[in-house]
């Protein structure tokens, strides 16, 4: 078993929909980041969290230590936010961490 | 922009091989961290650097080895190579705990 499992593994909606992609991960951590996959290849760091919510335009993650579970939203979504959306854990460690990736989830939006 | 940069971009080269894989971390970041993503294995961590120290190893194979400089840039170097080793290669900087920038990536193909 993945210590970072993601669901779903493929996600098609229509312009405008509600998305939620889910995280669930086995091991303590200290944070939970939220990444996005160009088609192109290139990584963007989307959210570091820790607690409760952050909210950045139309994206949306929360994250519940205790259930170790973590949601990614998007509102409204666009065909521009076609990407593929990782979730990744860190270790504790005294001088950075490491992370352990999710799958990822394959989200095409159609116009 | 990250702030991150790889080069190259892009590599062939032949099996059995060598090559060297260069990252530059955001200013002011002393962590710098790489990672493979192939096609059957997904993203995952294969060595940390802090500072010029390895700090911690993942599954990097004997046939890879990395240092960082006191420029804090740092090499990834690929040797004997196979055709599984085709992937994308990313370096990623952070400072401390903090979250992780990615660099564009090399996308390395062995043929």
């Amino acid at each position: 078993k993945n210590e970072v499992e993601q669901s779903p593994q493929n996600l098609t909606a229509q312009e405008g929909e509600f998305i939620t992609i889910n995280c669930s991960y086995s091991v303590g951590i200290s944070a939970l980041h939220w990444l996005q996959q160009h088609p192109g290849g290139g990584i963007v760091s989307l959210f570091m969290l820790s607690s409760g919510k952050k909210k950045h335009g139309r994206l949306i993650a929360t994250i519940n230590i205790q259930e170790k579970h973590s949601s990614l939203h998007i509102t409204a979504s666009h065909p521009r936010d076609s990407a593929v959306y990782i979730c990744a854990v860190p270790y504790k460690e005294t001088s950075g961490s490491r992370l352990t990736f999710g799958e990822g989830t394959q989200l095409t939006v159609n116009p | 922009d990250s702030g991150v940069t790889q080069t190259p971009k892009h590599l062939i080269t032949a099996t059995g091989q060598r090559v060297t894989l260069r990252c530059s971390p955001r200013s002011g970041d002393l962590s710098v961290y790489w990672y493979q993503q192939s096609l059957d294995q997904g993203l995952q961590f294969l060595i940390q650097y802090y500072n010029g120290e390895e700090r911690a190893k993942g599954n990097i194979l004997e046939r890879f080895s990395a240092q960082q400089f006191p420029d804090l840039h740092s090499e990834l170097n690929l040797s004997s190579l196979e055709l599984g080793d085709s992937a994308l290669y990313f370096c990623a900087s952070s400072v401390g705990t903090s979250e992780q920038y990615f660099g564009p990536g090399t996308r390395l193909t062995v043929t």
